[in-house]
């Protein structure tokens, strides 16, 4: 079946300290994979997404995602956290590559907590 | 600057009326349409797929004549929740997928309060 698992509910890190947010996904093929940001009470704000390609992708804010294939894993990292990146960080997947994209599976999101 | 407009940002309507909440698509037409629902600290879980021009794919387990879509032009969804319950307070967010077809763009959600 597909899944998309994000298997850290809860993250804490301290200021300028680097950051690596898990994301794995069940599939038999190699699905679209994006990363998303929520701040408290508001939309998602796109970080990065993975279609094809080179395998280390850079987004916005000093974000970047690797996909592994071996692993089905798409973790996001930021070498150096700043606090205005807490927030909620959610992993989502289509997997109908074969197909116009369409609805998205999410993980069940990491909250990011920045210590100062 | 934003390219999925929802509105209104924040709703409190009483029981057994109904709310509609507007999904706009900024700078680019938008043939498809998704309607999501976030309960507190959770994940989000699909509810329809709204297609302009025709009806909308609801997804199992949600009621198609409690959520209402309308997708009547390339730039406007909206989505009618009647006969609201308490039980229906959450965070509704919709997406839209972009012009060229490769990005999926959010809107900045909906909190519905019914009491």
């Amino acid at each position: 079946a597909q899944s998309v698992t994000q298997p850290d509910i809860h993250i804490t890190v301290s200021e300028g300290a680097s950051l690596e947010l898990r994301c794995n996904y069940s599939y038999g093929a190699t699905p679209y994979l994006f990363w998303y940001v929520q701040s408290p009470g508001q939309g998602l704000q796109l970080l990065l997404k993975y279609f094809s390609g080179d395998t280390l992708v850079q987004g916005i804010k000093g974000f970047e995602a690797e996909f592994k294939r071996s692993q089905s894993s798409f973790n996001l990292r930021k070498p150096s956290v700043h606090w205005s990146d807490a927030a909620e960080y959610f992993c989502a997947v289509y997997f109908d590559r074969g197909s116009t994209l369409g609805r998205l599976y999410f993980g069940r999101g990491t909250q990011l907590t920045v210590w100062p | 600057g934003a390219v999925v407009s929802q509105h209104p940002s924040r709703v409190i309507c009483k029981s057994g009326t109904s709310v509609k909440i507007e999904c706009r698509s900024l700078d680019f037409q938008a043939t498809t349409m998704f309607w999501y629902r976030q309960f507190p600290k959770q994940s989000l879980m699909l509810m329809a797929t709204s297609n302009e021009g025709s009806k909308a794919t609801y997804e199992q387990g949600v009621e198609k004549d409690k959520f209402l879509i309308n997708h009547a032009s390339l730039t406007l969804s909206t989505l009618t929740v009647t006969s609201a319950h308490p039980e229906d307070s959450s965070f509704y967010i919709c997406s839209a997928r972009s012009g060229n077809g490769n990005t999926i763009y959010f809107g900045e959600g909906s909190w519905l309060t019914v009491v």
